[in-house]
């Protein structure tokens, strides 16, 4: 079975820092994707960024970046240059080829508020 | 555009009353899921589907019933037997290539029994 653990329920940082949010993952799985989701107010998931097992290179898309450490099973989500409009719940998820046919597990969040 | 699109946005239910939520898909996915979130909580996988005519149990099926007859569609419906089923419901869908692939969700739908 897999598991996603997000260990911080809110978080707050200021206006152009950059803020790390910590997500640890437990699978028996070999290959596994790991994606970061974005759900705003509105309920909406937005997809930030991925990460597959194999992947040597740390993955980044603009703002976002993934601090991949395998060994220890963490996959913190980095966002730099903080905006107001990243204030949002970010969801950590997993998904294995063992399950539910591609399925993602998720965490159960982190609240993020960016202040001025 | 392509997307996701279900309906209603909000839905309104009494006890012991069955319901429906629609979720159509022209991304031409083969896989669509739904999912189902609780307040400060992740989301959690009901049923999904591979295949048109065919779909498998989550890991909170019971009270839910489902069906694949399109592939562009993957109604849920919410019955009677579903002790608490106030959340807000996400269908997303994926293609199945690799595990890379990843899911795109729909607005949601917010479901409040009266």
């Amino acid at each position: 079975a897999q598991k996603i653990t997000q260990t911080q329920p809110g978080m707050f940082v200021q206006e152009k820092e950059a803020v790390t949010l910590d997500c640890t993952y437990d699978t028996s799985d070999q290959s596994y994707g790991l994606f970061w989701y974005k759900q705003p107010s509105s309920g909406e998931m937005i997809f930030l960024i991925y990460q597959g097992s194999y992947d040597e290179q740390n993955a980044t898309e603009g703002r976002y970046s993934l601090n991949f450490q395998k060994a220890r099973k963490s996959a913190n989500l980095v966002i730099s240059a903080s905006q107001l409009g990243d204030s949002a719940m970010y969801f950590c998820a997993m998904r294995g080829y063992s399950n539910s046919g591609y399925a993602l597990n998720f965490g159960k969040g982190t609240s993020l508020l960016v202040t001025p | 555009d392509g997307g996701i699109t279900q309906s209603p946005k909000y839905l309104f239910r009494k006890e012991g009353q069955n319901v429906t939520l629609s979720c159509e898909q022209n991304l031409n996915h083969d896989a669509m899921y739904w999912y189902r979130q609780d307040p400060g909580q992740g989301l959690r996988l009901i049923y999904y589907s591979q295949i048109v005519n065919d779909f498998q149990k989550g890991d909170i099926a019971e009270g839910y019933s489902v069906s694949r007859e399109k592939k562009e569609s993957f109604p849920l419906t919410v019955t009677s037997a579903q002790k608490n089923p106030t959340a807000f419901y996400l269908c997303a869908s994926s293609g199945l290539a690799d595990a890379r692939n990843e899911q795109f969700f729909g607005p949601g739908t917010r479901l409040t029994v009266l």
